[in-house]
């Protein structure tokens, strides 16, 4: 079955730091993969999407993820933190078996302090 | 250009009772998805309409029922509420089953069992 694991419920980093959220997954097949971020009371917003192609994938707020098959980790980065990034993140798995389902870590609080 | 809308935002209702949620679909969307949060958790598929049928459905008893319209909105239904019906409920769309594209999310309907 296919699954993502976020290892870390929590990650502090410095305002101007930079910053990763790790992400490992577990599928059967070819891996499309996505980091979604969630602000308090609100929905999830996508922030980007790894289905094939560069490892390296760029996304929306200056965000970047990195693919490792070996690995089996997609962690997402960004070289410069703002408080303002201060959110729940979620990475997720497309289900190879459901074109129509998502499965979704269980998330990692960030929080920049200034 | 309007994102996804969901009806309403809270709602409190007592164990036993039924509930009807509402979503309205990004523009151009055609699918909607709708998913349970818990709280501190992430978001767990219940099930997804197409062509106003019931595509994909996840690990979510009888009791979660939906219904999508010729314009595309959709429904949840919940009947005899359970304490442990209380969560987040977001809906999310997107242009086709089995795209590759990223769900666009609502911001969700807060559900509370007393």
């Amino acid at each position: 079955a296919q699954s993502v694991a976020q290892p870390e419920d929590q990650v502090n980093v410095a305002e101007g730091n930079p910053l990763t959220v790790k992400c490992t997954y577990s599928v059967s097949g070819n891996p499309y993969l996505f980091w979604y971020v969630q602000y308090p009371n609100r929905g999830l917003q996508f922030l980007l999407k790894y289905i094939t192609g560069d490892n390296l994938v760029k996304g929306s707020y200056g965000f970047e993820a990195e693919f490792n098959k070996s690995q089996t980790s997609f962690h997402l980065k960004k070289p410069s933190a703002l408080v303002s990034d201060s959110a729940l993140y979620f990475c997720a798995v497309r289900d190879s078996s459901s074109a129509s389902k998502i499965i979704f870590g269980s998330g990692t609080r960030l929080s920049i302090r200034p | 250009d309007a994102g996804v809308t969901q009806s309403p935002t809270h709602l409190i209702k007592t164990r036993g009772q039924q509930v009807t949620l509402r979503c309205s679909p990004k523009s151009g969307h055609d699918t909607v998805s709708w998913y349970q949060q818990a709280l501190g958790q992430g978001p767990q598929f219940i099930f997804q309409y197409y062509e106003e049928e019931e595509r994909q459905r996840g690990n979510f008893p009888d009791r979660f029922s939906g219904h999508q319209f010729p314009n595309y909105s959709s429904e949840l239904n919940v009947n005899a509420l359970l304490l442990g019906d209380s969560a987040l409920y977001l809906c999310a769309s997107s242009l086709g089953r089995g795209s590759y594209q990223p769900q666009h999310f609502g911001d969700g309907t807060r559900l509370s069992i007393l």
